[in-house]
């Protein structure tokens, strides 16, 4: 169990709609990380918070957002949404607010299913 | 867009025998991890090696890394069943603050 906790597990929605992930860290890491994984782009980096301000921008449509919150919960928020985003997307957390020096700690993910 | 790409693409062995992947990257880093994915379930991190590094070991895994070919290796020894996923390296750019994964390597260890 990595305390990384992602909620739902699963997600099915329309085309054209918007729907809320929402990811709790592991206790006392600042850092919160967002990853899409899909077959035919792989796992893409989409955008890091560190102690509540974005920290990191990857491959983040504009039709998606992200916060981190006080209590150090992140939710990405997904709009418009269209087949191509059905996905599993992914939040990590580390303790450092630099990526590279200290490991990622992954949820277990939200599949969505954009039908 | 992937910064690291792994080769190969999927490997099947038997119980027993060593894993080899390979993992190659384009821009200069500060450290490289591999990570280990069992099918749809999160990434569990592995081992991070530092630009200065050559060798690192954890367990049956072993790590190395050649900045001057931008490569890396990880070798798992005396594989298992268990061992089955999909495997990644994760490098940042050098620069970035960004942690960019690449395509992996399934392997396949067969009972």
């Amino acid at each position: 169990d990595s305390g990384v906790t992602q909620t739902p597990k699963h997600l099915i929605t329309a085309t054209g709609q918007r729907v809320t992930l929402r990811c709790s860290p592991r206790s006392g890491d600042l850092s919160v990380y967002w990853y899409q994984q899909s077959l035919d782009q792989g796992l893409q980096f989409l955008i890091q918070y560190y102690n509540g301000e974005e920290r990191a921008k990857g491959n983040i449509l504009e039709r998606f957002s992200a916060q981190q919150f006080p209590d150090l919960h992140s939710e990405l928020n997904l709009s418009s949404l269209e087949l191509g985003d059905s996905a599993l997307y992914f939040c990590a957390s580390s303790s450092q607010g630099a990526a590279y020096n200290s490991p990622l700690h992954f949820g277990n993910g939200t599949r969505l299913t954009v039908t | 867009s992937q910064q690291g790409e792994e080769d190969p693409q999927a490997l099947s062995i038997q119980e027993g025998e060593n894993a080899t992947m390979n993992c190659s990257y384009k821009t200069s880093i500060n450290n490289l991890q591999w990570y280990r994915q069992n099918s749809g379930r999160g990434l569990v991190h592995l081992i991070l090696i530092r630009s200065n590094e050559r060798e690192k070991h954890s367990g049956r895994l072993r790590v190395t890394l050649d900045t001057s070919k931008k490569s890396s290796s990880l070798l798992i020894t005396a594989s298992r069943a268990a061992d089955t996923a999909s495997y990644f390296c994760a490098t940042d750019g050098g620069a970035t603050n960004k942690l960019i994964f690449g395509t992996g390597t399934l392997l396949a260890v067969q009972p």
